[in-house]
């Protein structure tokens, strides 16, 4: 159980164009999904955190107008990355948890994201 | 805000035990999560403490002092596909629900 997915594992895209990240619980219900970005040898940085059917919430200094999140339904929440540049190439990683029982609100992680803009 | 201490790096021999320190100092403390990180790939699980005291879960250990800010990961019977990053993560209630704020993890070697 407890298995979140993310499509695409790779994109190369160049500069000035927008990418689609989406993040899928496969076998439960997510109340809530977080994206994460992480540079070479670096620990996890949360980017926002979103909640199904509301407004995404961005950590300080994350532009919003820059990472679109929806959170559209329970099962589904993805990140575009709009006008990407060489500087926004990083591990993108998206995490889902749930209230549910039995999911002490674990966060469980999807295989990630590895976005290079040329 | 929240400041997450864990050692850089560690090196182990195939077969050993190494524990893997991780102290931290927030407030609204809600549960302190370690997580395994293969190069290239994302975070697994692998346990929660919110309470003091050990909680086993096979070839894997791990301890909480809430009262010292202070958790850490035992692993036994070392096998080399343990090489891994290992991610020490605090969960707090300010800031809002279930957000983690995450270690700079520490980079494990297991070696013949």
């Amino acid at each position: 159980g407890a298995v979140v997915s993310q499509h695409p594992s790779w994109v190369i895209c160049k500069s000035g164009t927008s990418v689609k990240i989406e993040c899928r619980s496969l076998d439960f219900q997510a109340t809530t999904m977080f994206w994460y970005r992480q540079f070479p040898k670096q620990s996890l940085m949360l980017m926002a955190t979103s909640n199904e059917g509301s407004k995404a919430t961005y950590e300080q200094g994350v532009e919003k107008d820059k990472f679109l999140i929806n959170h559209a339904s329970l099962t589904l929440s993805t990140l575009t990355v709009t006008s990407a540049h060489p500087e926004d190439s990083s591990f993108y990683i998206c995490s889902a948890s749930s209230t549910g029982q039995g999911y002490q609100e674990t966060q469980y992680f999807g295989p990630g994201t590895r976005l290079l803009v040329l | 805000g929240q400041n997450i201490d864990q050692p850089t790096e560690m090196t182990a021999t195939e077969g050993a035990i190494v524990q893997i320190n991780c102290t931290y100092q927030t407030s609204g403390f809600n549960g302190l999560f370690w997580y395994q990180q293969h190069a290239g790939e994302a975070p697994t699980f692998l346990s929660y403490n919110v309470l003091d005291g050990l909680e086993e879960k096979g070839r894997f250990s791990s301890f909480l002092s809430r009262s010292k800010g202070y958790s850490y990961l035992l692993l036994k019977e070392l096998q080399m596909k343990d090489s891994a990053s290992y991610l020490c993560a605090v969960r707090a209630l300010t800031g809002g629900g279930n957000k983690l704020t995450f270690g700079t993890g520490t980079q494990l070697k297991v070696e013949l």
